[in-house]
């Protein structure tokens, strides 16, 4: 099975901060990879699609990319609206995994 | 709007069941590929199943395989998870999503299960 591997698990970061997300695969993956939003009591929100895409109605502060095992989550300058929880998400066909979460918190 | 709405959780002993159901709107329900997700604070988000737009293929996360079945009421524009033989470690907030493009762009609220004797 693919590992997905989230760094860093925490990020302290203030308002306009440029902020990185790391998730690294276990194997290639190449493109097929997903990056969520979420928010506490709250689904997760769809940020970015294979690898690069960016979501209809998403801010273009966020954007993503890489591919084969190592992708990257930048949000340009962070706003108030953005500290939330991060997440990854390979698709392999039909099975998902995720990573473990990264927490974007005040710093 | 793409709507998505869960029903059915609560608290079960284990060894119990329980059916979850998804009811959509906003979009034609019969064309899209929909999957069941679940999260916990221990072991984060779980990919649990899948059902093809037409119900003919079907996948599930090993965890679950065996106990759990998902299916699909197109006519009803509605999602089902039957969960048999409950353990406490399938206590989570079921999600049902919408795929887009390998990921999912449309999440249900969630539903807590709870399995606790």
């Amino acid at each position: 099975d693919i590992q997905m591997t989230q760094s860093p698990s925490t990020l302290s970061a203030s308002v306009g901060d440029r902020v990185t997300i790391t998730c690294r695969a276990s194997q290639s993956i190449t493109n097929w990879l997903a990056w969520y939003q979420q928010k506490p009591g709250k689904a997760p929100k769809l940020l970015i699609y294979k690898a690069s895409s960016l979501q209809s109605g998403v801010p273009s502060r966020f954007s993503g990319s890489g591919s084969g095992t190592e992708f990257t989550l930048t949000i340009s300058s962070l706003q108030p609206d953005d500290f939330a929880t991060y997440y990854c998400q390979h698709y392999n066909s039909y099975w998902w995994t995720f990573g473990q979460g990264t927490k974007v918190e005040i710093k | 709007q793409v709507q998505l709405m869960e029903s059915g959780g609560g608290l079960v002993k284990p060894g119990g069941s329980l059916r979850l159901s998804c009811a959509a709107s906003g979009f034609t329900f019969s064309d899209y590929y929909m999957n069941w997700i679940r999260q916990t604070p221990g072991k984060g988000l779980e990919w649990v199943s899948y059902i093809s737009s037409r119900g003919n293929t079907i996948f599930y996360a090993d965890s679950v395989k065996g106990r759990f079945t998902i299916s699909r009421d197109n006519a009803k524009k509605s999602l089902y998870l039957q969960m048999n033989s409950l353990r406490v470690d399938d206590t989570a907030v079921y999600y049902c999503a919408r795929e887009f493009r390998g990921s999912s762009s449309d999440w249900g609220q969630g539903i807590l299960v709870t399995v606790s004797s």
